[in-house]
């Protein structure tokens, strides 16, 4: 079955430490994103990629890095810089919107962080 | 800025009756419309979307309509199921724009 997958589902973070979230897709997706979604709230994007080796803030991308080395892969690390970290982070892929034309994204089942 | 805690609207709906989740959008150049999914501790479904060349699309049990005019977009479930309990989010996005945008989401709750 192809997918998103997300890892771990849970994540505790010390203070001063850096953690790196897993998101790993299946589906040939060009597009990845990643999301952080706060109790009650909606999601807010915090960083997005649309082709292997190029990457994009978002709107919350302060104390957030990532990577595209791969097409499969788009690793989120949350820094020591992101003072308030505890939150659901969703990672989602969709097809490039020029080699398809708008289409839905597809998500993850998260990963819950929260400071130790 | 960093957006402060909110609560959630809730619609409570009886088993069996139909329900009507609304979204106002933000941004009158939006061209592509989705609604999603998203129950406790998963990530988000998709459920169905809607063009802006189009008024209404319907899905299996789902109807999206679409009110350009006073940007207005209405989810309709009909004959609500318990399974259908959920967090319901409209997102919007535009063709020449990579980002998607997401509504605050509302709580559904079926009451059998």
């Amino acid at each position: 079955d192809g997918g998103i997958t997300q890892s771990p589902k849970y994540l505790f973070r010390k203070e001063g430490q850096n953690v790196t979230l897993s998101c790993e897709q299946n589906l040939n997706h060009d597009a990845m994103y990643w999301y952080r979604q706060d109790p009650g709230q909606g999601l807010r994007l915090i960083y997005y990629s649309q082709i292997v080796n190029d990457f994009q803030k978002g709107d919350i991308a302060e104390g957030y890095s990532v990577s595209r080395e791969k097409k499969e892969s788009f690793p989120l690390t949350v820094t020591s810089a992101q003072k308030n970290p505890t939150a659901f982070y969703l990672c989602a892929s969709r097809i490039r919107k020029d080699r398809g034309g708008n289409q839905p994204q597809h998500f993850g089942d998260g990963t819950r962080l929260s400071i130790l | 800025g960093e957006s402060v805690g909110l609560h959630l609207p809730t619609l409570s709906v009886q088993e069996g009756d139909n329900s009507i989740i609304n979204c106002a959008y933000s941004n009158s150049a939006s061209d592509y419309f989705i609604w999603y999914k998203q129950e406790s501790g998963k990530g988000p479904q998709f459920i169905i979307d809607i063009r802006s060349n189009m008024d209404k699309r319907q899905g299996q049990r789902v109807t999206v309509l679409l009110n350009k005019t006073v940007k207005h977009l209405s989810l309709q479930i009909a004959a609500t199921q318990p399974g259908d309990s959920a967090v319901y989010f409209c997102a919007e996005s535009k063709t020449s724009y990579d980002k998607v945008i997401f509504g605050p989401g509302t709580s559904l709750s079926v009451i059998p």
